[in-house]
């Protein structure tokens, strides 16, 4: 089955750290730009981060640049996003999702179930 | 506030016609393709058109896209009541190297 799962998220303090890890199966995940989206309770979507399949670009909003690394591993198929510095602000359920090609595609043909993050102290 | 501005709701009744706009700039809708998401309450997002009116596999027709200078529109025809929900726009940025989101309109059938 196509699909994928992310994990890793849950309740920290700000200023604390977490790695998000999204489980990409049933497609050649190499081939493909992933994304990381996420959403406050109650509000809209915010794109968070980019990288191209072979991980030689990546892009990072600017709500998030300097704290975030997005970053994957294509042998495990895996994505995965570092979160440092945490602020009460970056409290959102986060969807790992795919590019439809290697970047300029179309972000989101597949969608993850999302994960909640909440930073509180 | 979203770089893209959309209506923050929309309304009308089953078999009607409802569009929603996506404003931008030249340096997003202006130079990029738009695509369009659903989300039913609770669930994560859809890719409902892609490319400013390509529907992907198994969206059914009654969904259009189409752009036109800084702006995108998303028409659904024959409205049903499970086509209440969120409807996003979003775009790549040029100038912002980043993907931008509209703030999304919700659609309520009456």
């Amino acid at each position: 089955e196509v699909q994928l799962v992310e994990s890793g998220g849950g309740l920290v303090k700000p200023g604390e750290s977490l790695r998000l890890s999204c489980a990409a199966s049933g497609f050649t995940f190499s081939s493909y730009a992933m994304h990381w989206v996420r959403q406050a309770p109650g509000r809209g979507l915010e794109w968070v981060s980019s990288t191209t399949a072979t991980s030689g670009f990546r892009f990072y909003a600017d709500s998030v640049k300097g704290r975030f690394t997005i970053s994957r591993d294509n042998a495990r198929n895996s994505l995965f996003l570092q979160m440092n510095s945490l602020r009460d602000e970056d409290t959102a359920v986060y969807y790992c999702t795919r590019d439809s090609g290697d970047f300029g595609g179309a972000l989101g043909d597949l969608w993850g179930q999302g994960i909640l993050v909440t930073v509180s102290s | 506030q979203s770089v893209l501005t959309q209506p923050p709701s929309a309304s009308g009744t089953p078999g009607q016609r409802v569009t929603f706009s996506c404003s931008g700039r030249s340096s997003n809708i202006g130079s990029k393709a738009v695509n369009w998401y659903q989300q039913l309450p609770g669930v994560a997002p859809k890719l409902l058109i892609y490319s400013n009116d390509q529907r992907p596999s198994g969206v059914p027709d009654r969904f259009s896209g189409s752009k036109s200078g800084t702006s995108a529109s998303l028409a659904i025809s024959g409205l049903q009541s499970e086509d209440e929900a969120d409807y996003y726009c979003a775009v790549w940025d040029v100038s912002l190297n980043g993907w931008v989101f509209g703030g999304g309109t919700k659609l309520t059938v009456l």
